[in-house]
């Protein structure tokens, strides 16, 4: 059981906007920044959006981030084949001592 | 260009020992914050361990406190991870990752750990 809760599967068509969201507390996204993270099945994973909302060089401007609260969400826009993986979210837990956390990941599959 | 290289993984059995370490080249290692993150066969990812870039401040997931110790060798460039009493849930690939942003912004490809008697 995860800490920060995602949909276990996303899924959308070519060219569509599809969103997948991540929620948490107040000891955990409500307080701190959120990161984003692509598995392609077989490979490491490969971040995506850091700090609730940056892009790293090299990330199509396609992914964008938000958070609201204690709940973050990415976003795809024009949907690509080759976005077809697991994405996570991440983000550190302060309640007891000091832990970083996952989200249980969500498998996008594009139709 | 960013390396992580993990190296030590194998097969265990239940109550057994293993250390990991991670080779770091293409960053300047002392002044980044390193992480052990594992993901056992078809399931997500789950953080194990951080370090801060002096060995000040160290923090484990509550399924690894008191087994696993991170450490670090800043003349080598290497990160480490030793654990002990290991056991069936402990069977997953470990993940070095360098913490940038706050969180792991490279990622290493792997060490794969098996608990099998």
């Amino acid at each position: 059981q995860s800490v920060l809760t995602q949909p276990p599967s996303a899924s959308g068509t070519p060219g569509q906007r599809v969103t997948i969201s991540c929620s948490g507390s107040s000891s955990n996204i409500g307080n701190n920044y959120v990161n984003w993270y692509q598995q392609v099945p077989g490979t490491a994973p490969k971040l995506l959006i850091y700090r609730n909302n940056q892009r790293p060089s090299g990330v199509p401007d396609r992914f964008s981030g938000s958070k609201s609260g204690t709940s973050a969400s990415l976003a795809i826009s024009g949907v690509r084949s080759e976005d077809e993986a697991d994405y996570y979210c991440a983000t550190w837990d302060d309640s007891l001592s000091r832990q970083g956390v996952f989200g249980g990941g969500t498998k996008l599959t594009v139709l | 260009e960013v390396q992580l290289v993990e190296s030590g993984g194998g097969l265990v059995k239940p109550g057994g020992s293993l250390r990991l370490s991670c080779a770091a080249s293409g960053f300047t290692f002392t002044s980044y914050n390193m992480e052990w993150v594992r993901q056992a066969p078809g399931k997500g990812l789950e953080w194990v361990s951080s370090i801060s870039s002096s060995s000040s401040y160290i923090y484990y997931a509550d399924s690894v406190k008191g087994r696993f110790t991170i450490s670090r060798d800043n003349a080598k460039n290497s990160l480490y991870l030793q654990m002990n009493g290991l056991g069936a849930e402990d069977t997953a690939l470990y993940y070095c990752a360098r913490e940038g942003w706050d969180l792991p912004d490279y990622w290493g490809q792997g060490t794969l750990v098996t608990v099998s008697s």
